[in-house]
C-alpha cells in the first residue's frame, strides 16, 4: 500500500495570508489526524476526522480548520497566519483496527 | 499539558551499546505507543503495548509498561548509527485512538 502523502512539502508565507495543506491517507483508512510540531511546544494534536466528520479538536484557535472529503483525503487551513504558526504540520492516517497511526512526511510551513 | 514525559531528554552512546528511554504519563490508558522521528521528518511507528501487557519485543526493541507507576521504557539493543533519531511515547485521549498526546521526546545520538 502507498503511504501517507502530504502536499506541499515546504511552504513559505507571510503574516496575514492563509494556507491550505493537503493529506492523502493510506487506502482504506477513514480516519485522519493532524498535528503541529514546533521546537517550543512539541507535537500537539490539531484535529481528527472520520468519515468526513470532525471527531475531536485540539486546543487551537478558530484560525485552524480542516475538512475531510468522501475519498478520505483531508485538508487543513490556517487563516490570518502568524509568525508562531511556523511549524512542521504532520498528518496521520489512522488504522482503527490496530490503534496505530501512520504519519506522512509533513509540510514545513514558514511564516515570514 | 503533555501526557507523556520522556527521560532523558538527550542520550549519547556508542554503536553497539544499549539505549534505554523512559516515559511517564498521567492518566489511565488503553495502550501506549513509541515513535521515532529522524531529523525534521515524519514519525515512524515502532511499537504499541496495550495496558494488559507488561512487555513486548520487536526486533532489537523491547518495551515495558508498568501501569501502576504510569511508566514505560523503550530499550534499543545493540544500537547502530542509523538509530540516531528522536523517540517519542504517545498515549490516546478523548476516547479515540485518533488523538495522541506526545511527550517532548528523547534525542538519541549513536556514535559510530
Amino acid at each position: 500500500k502507498a503511504g501517507v502523502t502530504q502536499t506541499p512539502r515546504y511552504l513559505i508565507k507571510t503574516r496575514g495570508q492563509q494556507v491550505t495543506l493537503s493529506c492523502s491517507p493510506i487506502s482504506g483508512h477513514r480516519s485522519v489526524s493532524w498535528y503541529q510540531q514546533t521546537p517550543g511546544q512539541g507535537l500537539q494534536f490539531l484535529f481528527e476526522y472520520f468519515s468526513e466528520t470532525q471527531r475531536n479538536k485540539g486546543n487551537f484557535p478558530g484560525r485552524f480548520s480542516g475538512r475531510q472529503f468522501s475519498n478520505s483525503r483531508s485538508e487543513m487551513n490556517v487563516s490570518t497566519l502568524e509568525l508562531g504558526d511556523s511549524a512542521l504540520y504532520l498528518c496521520a492516517s489512522n488504522d482503527l483496527g490496530s490503534d496505530t497511526q501512520y504519519f506522512g512526511p509533513g509540510t514545513r510551513l514558514t511564516v515570514l | 499539558s503533555q501526557q507523556g514525559e520522556e527521560d532523558p531528554q538527550a542520550l549519547s552512546i556508542q554503536e553497539g551499546e544499549n539505549a534505554t528511554m523512559n516515559c511517564s504519563y498521567k492518566t489511565s490508558i488503553n495502550n501506549l505507543q513509541w515513535y521515532r522521528q529522524n531529523s525534521g521528518r515524519g514519525l515512524v511507528h515502532l511499537i504499541l503495548i496495550r495496558s494488559n501487557e507488561r512487555e513486548k519485543h520487536s526486533g532489537r526493541l523491547r518495551v515495558t509498561l508498568d501501569t501502576s507507576k504510569k511508566s514505560s521504557s523503550l530499550l534499543i539493543t545493540a544500537s547502530r548509527a542509523a538509530d540516531t533519531a528522536s523517540y517519542f511515547c504517545a498515549t490516546a485521549f478523548g476516547g479515540s485512538q485518533g488523538n495522541l498526546i506526545f511527550g517532548k521526546g528523547t534525542k538519541l545520538s549513536v556514535k559510530p
